[in-house]
């Protein structure tokens, strides 16, 4: 089991590009979390979606930034139009459904550093 | 205030102590996760419990549910356990395991 996979590790873009942060959850895993660490600061949650459906993006902020977990593929979050500000490391974490024996429940991805110029 | 609350935020110790990490939290929760991170590095989950008391290695995490505080603690300490150690609180109800709300980390240096 490989365990969450993010990709990629690293990610420059120049101010107004998109940035496409991919995770793929580990195997049996059916829930997705996206969480931002801003430099100096705490990790925040930012979305929390299962296959084809977003259950909870409360901490996405308004414009620019999007996610989606299709049924086939990758968890992808998506921002459009980069500032400096989104300079961040981004984490994703799956889970599997509640009360699946035999499962710890969360486990992080090793994040995408993204970094804005 | 955070609804997750960590103490303290710097701890500095030598190689062979034991050492204390607090985590209080205000919200209503399914579960307590502790969390390690190293500089510039993922994050590891160490403990993810609802009550009671685990143990992995040298680690222990407790939680006590009435009071809302967690502790993990490090026996024997090892300039390798310098990391930062975050808590975080998995909102109640639903059906997964929730969304996390973090505490602010815990950063520590263990010197040989």
């Amino acid at each position: 089991n490989a365990g969450v996979m993010q990709n990629p590790r690293h990610l420059v873009r120049r101010r107004g590009q998109e940035a496409r942060l991919r995770c793929s959850p580990m195997k049996g895993h059916s829930h997705v979390y996206w969480y931002r660490q801003l430099p100096e600061e705490g990790l925040k949650f930012m979305v929390y979606l299962q296959k084809e459906n977003i259950i909870d993006e409360s901490g996405m902020p308004k414009e620019r930034f999007s996610a989606e977990f299709p049924k086939e593929g990758p968890s992808i979050l998506r921002i459009q139009q980069v500032v400096r500000g989104d300079s961040a490391a981004y984490f994703c974490a799956s889970s599997p459904p509640p009360r699946t024996p035999g499962s710890y429940g969360y486990t992080f991805g090793s994040g995408t550093r993204l970094t804005v110029v | 205030k955070n609804e997750v609350e960590q103490s303290p935020q710097n701890l500095t110790a030598q190689e062979g102590e034991f050492i204390t990490i607090n985590c209080s939290y205000s919200v209503g929760i399914s579960a307590l996760h502790w969390l390690q991170q190293h500089p510039g590095g993922g994050i590891v989950s160490l403990f993810m419990l609802s009550s009671g008391k685990k143990k992995h290695g040298r680690l222990i995490a407790t939680i006590n549910i009435q009071e809302k505080h967690s502790s993990l603690h490090i026996t024997a300490s090892h300039p390798r356990d310098s990391a930062v150690y975050i808590c975080a609180a998995a909102n109640a109800g639903g059906t997964s395991y929730g969304k996390l709300t973090f505490g602010q980390g815990t950063i520590l240096t263990v010197h040989p």
